[in-house]
């Protein structure tokens, strides 16, 4: 299956953008890329998604990379509130191979 | 109310006991899951079942059983529980040909075994 890699922690100053990587270079043509948080004591939630093109939406941006094998999650003014896990997964929605594992993911943290 | 409703949110237990985990679902999926999430780590795969009749089992099946009672309810069992199986549990769900199967999960169930 195919893995992402993301570093463990990064941190950001308040409403300063924030850039957070994932590789996935053996991504398949039928993977989307899916972003997720976890905030403290909740389940993940949903952020955004793409397969080819960047994204747009009232959280967040994603852009991935010409050859798909990587991607940055981009907050552009990071808030307190967006201190959480923020976990970088690849999902095949149709197939029976489905890749449905998290990693670690990144810790992010958020400072005045 | 919310969409994925787990029960209890959280349970203590002693080794040995037989628990079950309850989750019910609100959004029409078809598609469940079940996780498990260990303190400073990412989400592991139980179960996971595409259709009442579809059973599949994930990276860490061992020491734990399903039962997907109808659409919208999916249930984890541990059959006799062990320390090592304390850790907060998530259900979730996904529709496939919704935003590239996003999965939705619930607030999670938080289980000690003593």
């Amino acid at each position: 299956d195919a893995k992402t890699t993301q570093p463990n922690s990064m941190e950001s100053n308040e409403e300063e953008p924030v850039h957070l990587p994932c590789n996935h270079s053996t991504i398949s043509g039928t993977d989307y890329i899916h972003w997720y948080r976890q905030l403290p004591s909740q389940g993940p939630e949903y952020v955004i998604h793409g397969l080819t093109s960047n994204v747009n939406n009232r959280m967040a941006s994603l852009a991935i990379a010409e050859d798909r094998k990587s991607s940055t999650l981009i907050l552009h003014r990071a808030t307190l509130r967006d201190a959480a896990v923020y976990y970088c997964i690849l999902r095949d929605p149709t197939g029976t191979a489905s890749k449905l594992t998290f990693g670690t993911g990144t810790r992010l943290q958020v400072t005045l | 109310d919310a969409d994925v409703t787990q029960t209890p949110r959280n349970r203590i237990t002693k080794t040995g006991k037989r628990i079950m985990l309850e989750c019910s679902q609100t959004k029409g999926h078809d598609r469940m899951y079940w996780y498990r999430q260990d303190p400073g780590l990412g989400l592991q795969l139980i179960y996971y079942s595409f259709d009442v009749k579809d059973i599949n089992k994930g990276e860490i099946s061992d020491g734990y059983s399903v039962s997907r009672q109808a659409q919208a309810k999916f249930s984890l069992s541990l059959e006799s529980a062990i320390p090592n199986q304390t850790a907060l549990y998530f259900c979730a769900t996904s529709d496939p040909l919704n935003r590239g199967g996003e999965l939705f999960f619930g607030e999670g169930s938080r289980l000690t075994v003593l």
